[in-house]
């Protein structure tokens, strides 16, 4: 069974402090792709990230980065000196490969950056 | 270029009434996708349109919910008749062809927030 699990629900920070958001996934498949999304007040759901099976570099943009461990099924996302605007819901999300576009989503982490 | 446009933004309609949902991809997208957000909980997948044909449609809840995609461009979400359960976000989405580089991205909508007193 394909499941994403995002443990926090709400987390809160100060501006310019650090923060994790984790995101455990469970797939047998092989081949598959993970994704972050961001979900500002606005609501739209804004893609951030994708990463597919075979690429466990840990990626970094900017404040954002991401850290990918297949050993433990995790792929979590750091924010370094967050910002107000970085106030969201975030999304994991978890599409494993064939013809289908399928994504699983986790049930997301609501993010509060207090100035 | 225009991202996943979705049409209304907000519906509040009465049990028993019908809504229509309205989306319009990113051009060149064959891929169209619905998902639903409801109380707060994961947002569902619904289903899957590869142009004009159901590619995927696993995830829609009842008959009650009727999904097209006419010509294989902007794809419409009736839900007739509304109970109060349907309320939450519906999303559109949409993505290349799956067979190029960027198909396995898939971008979001708005989302168009339904709620059914």
């Amino acid at each position: 069974a394909q499941k994403v699990t995002q443990a926090q629900t709400e987390i809160s920070v100060v501006e310019k402090e650090d923060v994790t958001l984790d995101c455990v996934y469970e797939t047998r498949d092989t081949t598959y792709y993970l994704f972050w999304y961001k979900q500002p007040p606005s609501g739209e759901l804004v893609f951030l990230i994708r990463r597919n099976s075979f690429d466990e570099q840990n990626e970094i943009s900017g404040r954002y980065s991401w850290n990918f461990q297949k050993s433990t099924s995790s792929f979590n996302f750091t924010i370094t000196a967050s910002q107000v605007v970085d106030s969201a819901v975030y999304f994991c999300a978890l599409r494993w490969g064939g013809a289908t576009n399928k994504l699983i989503f986790g049930t997301g982490t609501l993010l509060a950056v207090q100035p | 270029e225009a991202g996943v446009t979705q049409f209304p933004s907000h519906s509040v309609i009465e049990k028993g009434q019908t809504v229509t949902l309205r989306c319009d991809p990113i051009s060149g997208h064959d891929n169209l996708y619905w998902y639903r957000r409801v109380m707060g909980k994961e947002i569902k997948f619904l289903l899957h349109f590869v142009k004009e044909s159901k590619q995927d449609e696993s995830g829609m809840p009842n008959n009650r919910f009727l999904a097209e995609r006419t010509g294989g461009t902007y794809s419409t979400l009736k839900v007739q008749p509304a109970e109060l359960e349907d309320s939450g976000v519906y999303f559109c989405a949409s993505s290349q062809p799956l067979y190029r580089t960027r198909g396995n991205t898939i971008y979001f909508g708005e989302g168009s927030w339904l709620t059914v007193v």
